[in-house]
C-alpha cells in the first residue's frame, strides 16, 4: 500500500545540466499536482496533470520547464538548462478524483551548484 | 487571488499546553487542508475540510465558511509535534486547480 513515491529524493546538478524528477501517484490516482518550495519560502503550485493530459500549468516558469504524466510510467518534471535559482524543494502530490484530498510524496531536493 | 494568512508565524509553547493555529483567506474556496512539514521532511496532510469541524486523535480542525477561517488545535501537545504546520485553499469549482498556500507555522513544543 505505497503512498506517493519520488525520486530521487536528492539531486545534484552543475548549471546547464538537465534535472529530471519522477513522480509514482498512490495506486488507483491519475491526478498529479508539482508544488516547488524555495528556500525561505512557501509552496507554490506549478502543474496539474491528468493521465496524458496537462490540465493546469498555469504556475510553471515559461521556460526551460516542462511536465508529461504519459499513459505508463510515473509523471516527470523536466528541468532543462538549470540556474542556482531552480535550487529548490520539489513535491509532487496524488489524488484520485480532481478535487479529492491530495496525498503528498516526499519530495526532491534539488541542488544547482 | 487568493491570499492565505497564518497566525502566528512562529509558537513557542511547554509539553501539555493546549495550542491553536489560525488560517484566514481572502476569496471563496472549496475546501482547505491542514498539512504537517518536519525539518527537512516530506508533507503529510492532516486534515481536508469544507465545512464544520474534524477530530483525529490529539488533533482538531474547524473552519468558519462565512467568516473565511480555520483554526488548527492540538490538544496534550507533545515534543514530537513539534513541526511547521501549513494551511491550503483549493478554489471552487472552475477555478485554479493547484492549492494556495500559507507561509506555514513553525512550532517547537518543548519538553
Amino acid at each position: 500500500n505505497a503512498g506517493v513515491m519520488q525520486n530521487p529524493r536528492h539531486l545534484v546538478r552543475r548549471r546547464g545540466q538537465e534535472a529530471r524528477l519522477r513522480c509514482s501517484p498512490m495506486k488507483g490516482h491519475s491526478h498529479v499536482y508539482w508544488y516547488r518550495q524555495l528556500p525561505e519560502e512557501g509552496l507554490k503550485f506549478m502543474v496539474y496533470l491528468q493521465k496524458e493530459n496537462i490540465i493546469d500549468e498555469s504556475g510553471m516558469p515559461k521556460e526551460r520547464f516542462s511536465a508529461e504524466f504519459p499513459k505508463e510510467g510515473p509523471s516527470i518534471l523536466r528541468i532543462q538548462q538549470v540556474v542556482r535559482g531552480d535550487s529548490a524543494a520539489y513535491f509532487c502530490a496524488s489524488s484520485g478524483q480532481r478535487e479529492a484530498e491530495q496525498y503528498f510524496g516526499p519530495g526532491t531536493r534539488l541542488t544547482v551548484t | 487571488k487568493n491570499e492565505v494568512e497564518q497566525s502566528p508565524q512562529n509558537l513557542t509553547a511547554q509539553e501539555g499546553e493546549f495550542i491553536t493555529i489560525n488560517c484566514s483567506y481572502s476569496v471563496g474556496i472549496s475546501a482547505l487542508h491542514w498539512l504537517q512539514q518536519h525539518p527537512g521532511g516530506g508533507i503529510v496532510s492532516l486534515f481536508m475540510l469544507s465545512s464544520g469541524k474534524k477530530k483525529h486523535g490529539r488533533l482538531i480542525a474547524t473552519i468558519n465558511i462565512q467568516e473565511k477561517h480555520s483554526s488548527l488545535h492540538i490538544t496534550a501537545s507533545h515534543p514530537r509535534d513539534s513541526a511547521v504546520y501549513i494551511c491550503a485553499v483549493r478554489s471552487p469549482r472552475g477555478g485554479a486547480d493547484g492549492l494556495t498556500f500559507g507561509k506555514g507555522t513553525h512550532l517547537i513544543i518543548q519538553p
